[in-house]
């Protein structure tokens, strides 16, 4: 079936550090792509999204490239602030739900 | 525009008893979907309801029931409470739920079963 498959956490990085998160996807079809956040206590945000092979999302200075032809959509963002410490969730969307990976929690250090 | 709100935010109750989560959607989404997160199995789809029908179910056991109003809020229910049905229950609605939509979340409700 479907899934997702997340780089496991928790990751921790100084402050202005560069982020990747990996994630790779399984899906029978032509799946959209998204990013969410989760901070403390909070439901989930939408970070960024992409709906077919080669678009990039981008939002608040992340960014992430759907590739199909390595079924992937990794997380980046050039420099992290401590602001940015929060659980990050990459998801796909067919048959009319989301599927989730299972979380990275990422942790910036001042 | 206003977001998802969901309550109660927070709920204790006990082995047994049963509960009843109110989400509200954003002003003009029909679809709403719930969603259950917990350390153990992340985040697990329940089920989708558009225009008052459920469309799309998770696998979850029948104690596990919703539905959508004519103004398209949703409640869930969750009858036979066990503890591990203690969980952040996530609301979630779009437009229509159309493939390339952004779902969007409510802030959650934490139930806690004693």
């Amino acid at each position: 079936g479907d899934s997702v498959t997340q780089m496991e956490g928790p990751v921790t990085l100084s402050e202005e550090a560069f982020l990747t998160i990996n994630c790779t996807y399984t899906a029978t079809g032509y799946p959209s792509l998204f990013w969410y956040v989760q901070y403390p206590g909070e439901g989930l945000q939408l970070l960024l999204k992409a709906t077919k092979a080669d678009d990039k999302g981008s939002n608040k200075g992340f960014e992430a490239t759907y590739r199909k032809e390595t079924t992937s959509f990794h997380l980046e963002k050039g420099s992290v602030q401590v602001s940015d410490s929060a659980v990050y969730f990459c998801a796909l969307w067919f048959g009319g739900k989301l599927i989730f990976g299972q979380g990275t929690e990422l942790s910036v250090k001042p | 525009k206003a977001g998802v709100t969901q309550t109660p935010r927070y709920l204790i109750k006990t082995r047994g008893q049963q509960v009843t989560l109110s989400c509200s959607p954003i002003s003009g989404h029909r679809s709403v979907s719930w969603y259950q997160q917990t350390p153990g199995q992340g985040l697990q789809f329940l089920f989708e309801y558009f225009s008052e029908t459920q469309r799309n179910k998770g696998n979850f056991p029948g104690r596990f029931s919703g539905r959508q109003f004519s103004n398209s809020r949703s409640e869930m229910n969750v009858s036979t409470l066990e503890l591990g049905d203690s969980a952040l229950y996530l609301c979630a609605s779009s437009l229509a739920g159309g493939l390339r939509e952004t779902q969007y979340f409510g802030p959650g409700t934490r139930l806690l079963v004693l």
